[in-house]
């Protein structure tokens, strides 16, 4: 998608381990988000930003930390990852809500094993 | 609290039938709800959204309507084809929020 790149694109790992998933944006948009999508449970929101070191917890944020210290970059930190966190993970960025909404990334497809 | 309720969950119709998409909100003051198409393997897509302003907006074959008083909104595909295959959420930017709150979404499988 057009001006937002997350990396890695797919990603195994063990349980216990730490991960880092990378969301950049070349739009210079004010707002990012993390959402997983699971089957059966549509897109659940886990934090968001909403400016340079401004996040906010989702709905399910537990065992998830980000952090935001440029306006390109949002990190999306799993401490200890566990098989329940196996998911993708979309970020979405948007400039104004109520003008365009979000613009969504490709996902990151994480797998804990 | 936020909550867009989003029906139905699963969808199939004939190439070339419509189909239809409702999503129901909870707050009135609601004022920006955009639908979003997911293909297989990559991230939901905006293809139309509708201001609380507004009572209906087209694009082509989609078109979007919104009720204010029965607080809920509905997507129209008309001659549908099989590229329209996907899943589509609903969304609602209740007032003052920071985020959007999505509906559970809709598989549509179209049928040739």
């Amino acid at each position: 998608d057009a001006g937002i790149t997350q990396s890695p694109r797919h990603k195994v790992t063990e349980t216990g381990t730490p991960v880092t998933l990378r969301c950049h944006q070349t739009e210079n948009h004010r707002y990012m988000y993390w959402y997983r999508q699971d089957p059966g449970h549509g897109l659940r929101l886990i934090h968001y930003s909403y400016g340079v070191k401004d996040t906010d917890k989702g709905e399910v944020s537990d065992g998830y930390s980000v952090s935001r210290s440029k306006t390109e970059d949002f990190l999306l930190t799993l401490e200890s990852a566990t098989s329940s966190q196996t998911s993708v993970y979309f970020c979405a960025i948007s400039e104004s809500l109520w003008v365009s909404g979000y613009t969504f990334g490709s996902g990151t497809r994480l797998t804990v094993v | 609290g936020e909550n867009v309720e989003q029906h139905p969950s699963t969808l199939s119709v004939q190439e070339g039938d419509s189909a239809v998409i409702k999503c129901t909100y909870s707050d009135s003051a609601s004022n920006y709800f955009p639908w979003y198409k997911q293909e297989l393997g990559k991230g939901p897509q905006l293809i139309i959204d509708i201001r609380s302003n507004v009572g209906e907006k087209k694009d082509q074959r989609i078109a979007v309507t919104l009720n204010k008083t029965a607080k809920h909104f509905s997507l129209h595909i008309t001659e549908t084809q099989p590229e329209d295959s996907a899943v589509y959420f609903c969304a609602a930017l209740y007032q003052g929020a920071q985020k959007l709150v999505f509906g559970q979404g809709t598989r549509l499988t179209i049928n040739p």
